[in-house]
């Protein structure tokens, strides 16, 4: 299994911009996260999804983010505007259940507004 | 007072050495215990993970969970450079809800 894959793996943008990160979960998870990392704030959970479902959306910061889980094998996470304090690694993860088991994270998205 | 506490570090140890991480939580209704590893720009590794107090141990690595003290350690026998990384404890709550402390930088000198 490849894992959980992100994409892209760096992204810079201008204040202002629409930005899409993508995730696809190991085959046959049915629980898919999206978190955002920074030194300051470390992990916070944004939303999470189950069986493409989206269970807890308390995370995400305002208006400007959503995510969506069109299919078991695809999520996106959105920012429409992006402003420079939305900078940080963005990271999906995900899980056969919720509890009992660890998360598999991708390796995040670096995402630097400008 | 934040869910979970982590030091910050940055902790250096000479290679061969004991490791000890720790973290300290607020929360009675945490009921899983996890350990990540998160080398540098990638995203974190399940390391351990653990329900009831006690040690868990996995070759080098050794879970502690004091429930009574909200106190869970993570020991790294035999240190490595290998090891060297981000470790960063999780504590899930009766209502599923995943917490993570800050992390502790860690660096294993040959």
């Amino acid at each position: 299994d490849a894992g959980v894959i992100q994409s892209p793996r760096h992204e810079v943008t201008e204040m202002g911009q629409e930005v899409t990160l993508r995730c696809k979960p190991i085959s046959g998870h049915d629980y898919l996260f999206w978190y955002r990392q920074t030194m300051m704030r470390g992990l916070e959970l944004l939303i999470y999804f189950n069986n493409n479902v989206p269970i807890d959306d308390s995370g995400m910061p305002e208006d400007r983010f959503s995510a969506k889980m069109p299919n078991a094998s695809f999520s996106t996470l959105k920012i429409q505007p992006s402003e420079p304090r939305d900078s940080a690694v963005y990271f999906c993860a995900s899980s056969l259940a919720i509890t009992g088991y660890g998360y598999t994270f991708g390796s995040g998205t670096r995402l630097t507004v400008v | 007072q934040k869910e979970v506490e982590q030091d910050p570090g940055p902790l250096s140890v000479p290679e061969g050495a004991i490791v000890s991480l720790n973290c300290t939580y607020s929360n009675s209704a945490f009921q899983y215990f996890m350990w990540y590893r998160q080398y540098s720009r990638k995203g974190p590794e399940l390391l351990m993970y653990t329900y009831s107090s006690g040690n868990k141990e996995d070759g080098r690595f050794t879970a502690q969970v004091d429930k009574s003290s909200k106190y869970i350690s993570l020991f790294i026998r035999d240190s490595q450079p290998s090891d060297s990384a981000t470790y960063l404890c999780a504590m899930l709550d009766t209502g599923n809800q995943f917490y993570f402390g800050t992390g502790t930088s860690l660096t294993v000198i040959p």
